[in-house]
């Protein structure tokens, strides 16, 4: 099975900062990565889809990019509705396994 | 739009079965562009995923939880369910039922199922 692993687990930021997150899959998964954010209380949200294709409806400040085994989720100017617990998820084969979560909270 | 909607008890005896329904609407099961998923989340913790079906009644599960699980699809209600048996406090959590496109796109908004006796 495919392990994912995040980092930071969690980060502290102020609004107007660049935050980016990393995401690392345990074997080649080529494009098949997405990336959710979670609020307290609240199901998951699709951010991104196909490594760097941006879901609809979701601000451009998100970006993701990698291939392979190595990812990147980037929030270019955190807003104070981004504060939340973002996971990676593989989808290249199943089980489909989810990251641990990076949490970003306010410094 | 398409909207799910678990339902269930909320609690379950140790060493019984747990079962959801997931009530899908606004789209249907039967699409052959999608698989149907339960994804659960213990209290605090992160995400994991249980197992999906597909319009066919094919069903991919964690092997984690494989021995213990059912995924199953009704069409005429449209609606699919999840069973899990012999449950432990371990099996407390949020489920979800969702559905997959390339990524997890529509998500139910979660039902805590708390096992105690």
């Amino acid at each position: 099975d495919i392990q994912m692993t995040q980092s930071p687990s969690s980060v502290s930021a102020s609004v107007g900062d660049r935050v980016t997150i990393t995401c690392r899959a345990s074997q080649d998964i080529h494009t098949w990565l997405a990336w959710y954010q979670q609020k307290p209380g609240q199901a998951p949200k699709l951010l991104i889809y196909g490594a760097s294709t941006l879901q609809g409806g979701v601000p451009s400040r998100f970006s993701g990019s990698g291939s392979g085994t190595d990812f990147t989720l980037t929030i270019s100017s955190l807003q104070p509705e981004d504060f939340a617990t973002y996971y990676c998820q593989q989808a290249n084969n199943f089980p489909f396994a989810f990251g641990p979560g990076t949490k970003v909270d306010v410094k | 739009q398409v909207q799910l909607q678990e339902s269930g008890p909320g609690l379950v005896k140790p060493s019984e079965t747990l079962s959801l329904t997931c009530t899908v609407s606004g789209g249907s099961v039967s699409s052959g562009s999608y698989y149907w998923t339960w994804i659960r989340q213990p209290p605090g913790k992160g995400l994991e995923w249980i197992g999906y079906i597909y319009y066919t009644g094919s069903t991919s599960y964690n092997p984690s939880l494989k021995s213990r699980l059912t995924i199953s699809v009704d069409k005429s209600k449209n609606q699919f369910s999840l069973k899990v048996r012999s449950v432990t406090a371990a099996d407390t959590a949020v489920y979800y039922c969702a559905r997959v496109d390339t990524a997890i796109d529509f998500w139910g908004q979660g039902t805590l199922v708390t096992v105690s006796s």
